[in-house]
């Protein structure tokens, strides 16, 4: 059984242009969660999904800032116009129904120049 | 507001137990304690988890005292592998826990 996989792992842009991070969970997940890792920092909640559906975004900044897990592919997180201070490793984790434990991937780290 | 509290840092020898604290005077009745690493680079991992007893695992111990202001992960041969920061997390029983709130964890160096 194949954990979270999560691509790209590195992913570089400049500032104003999209981000765009997939996150597929483990085989028969369909909660998805979504964190965020500044630098020096703890892991902090941005989002929680499951399929179709956003059941808790109050971690993600309001603006530029989006995610979805559609009923078929990968769950994405969407960072429109990025800016330095979005540079950061962001991580996905999964968990099946019924259960809130949750298994993560190995992030991707997003560079913004 | 920090839920717990741990060491920055810490090191220990290869092979000898690895003890570390975690302090959570505040903790409510209904909130456990959870223990998670991250080794450098991946993605944080389970370790152990419980409420009031004692509870092991094939990574680990967890002792949560009587009063459950404070508990102590286990790691009973630390290996060099076993460099990671720990994470000591409250995780309550109701509706919203599936958010993990993460602190700055303890870094714990195990040394050849």
């Amino acid at each position: 059984n194949a954990g979270v996989m999560q691509n790209p792992r590195h992913l570089v842009r400049r500032r104003g242009q999209e981000a765009r991070l997939r996150c597929s969970p483990m085989k028969g997940h369909s909660h998805v969660y979504w964190y965020r890792q500044l630098p020096e920092e703890g892991l902090k909640f941005m989002v929680y999904l499951q399929k179709e559906n956003i059941i808790d975004e109050s971690g993600m900044p309001k603006e530029r800032f989006s995610a979805e897990f559609p009923k078929e592919g990968p769950s994405i997180l969407r960072i429109q116009q990025v800016v330095r201070g979005d540079s950061a490793a962001y991580f996905c984790a999964s968990s099946p129904v019924g259960s809130n434990e949750q298994y993560f991937g190995p992030g991707t780290r997003l560079t913004v120049t | 507001d920090a839920k717990t509290t741990q060491p920055t840092s810490m090191d220990c020898a290869e092979g000898r137990a690895a003890n570390l604290p975690c302090n959570h005077s505040t903790i409510s009745g209904n909130e456990y304690v959870y223990w998670y690493r991250q080794i450098h680079s991946q993605g944080p991992q389970y370790i152990i988890h419980g409420l009031k007893n004692n509870e092991t695992n094939e990574m680990a111990s967890l002792i949560i005292t009587e009063d459950r202001k404070s508990s102590t992960l286990i790691l009973p041969h630390a290996t060099l592998r076993d460099t990671a920061v720990y994470y000591c997390i409250l995780r309550d029983s109701g509706g919203s826990n599936y958010k993990l709130t993460f602190g700055k964890g303890t870094l714990l160096t195990v040394n050849p």
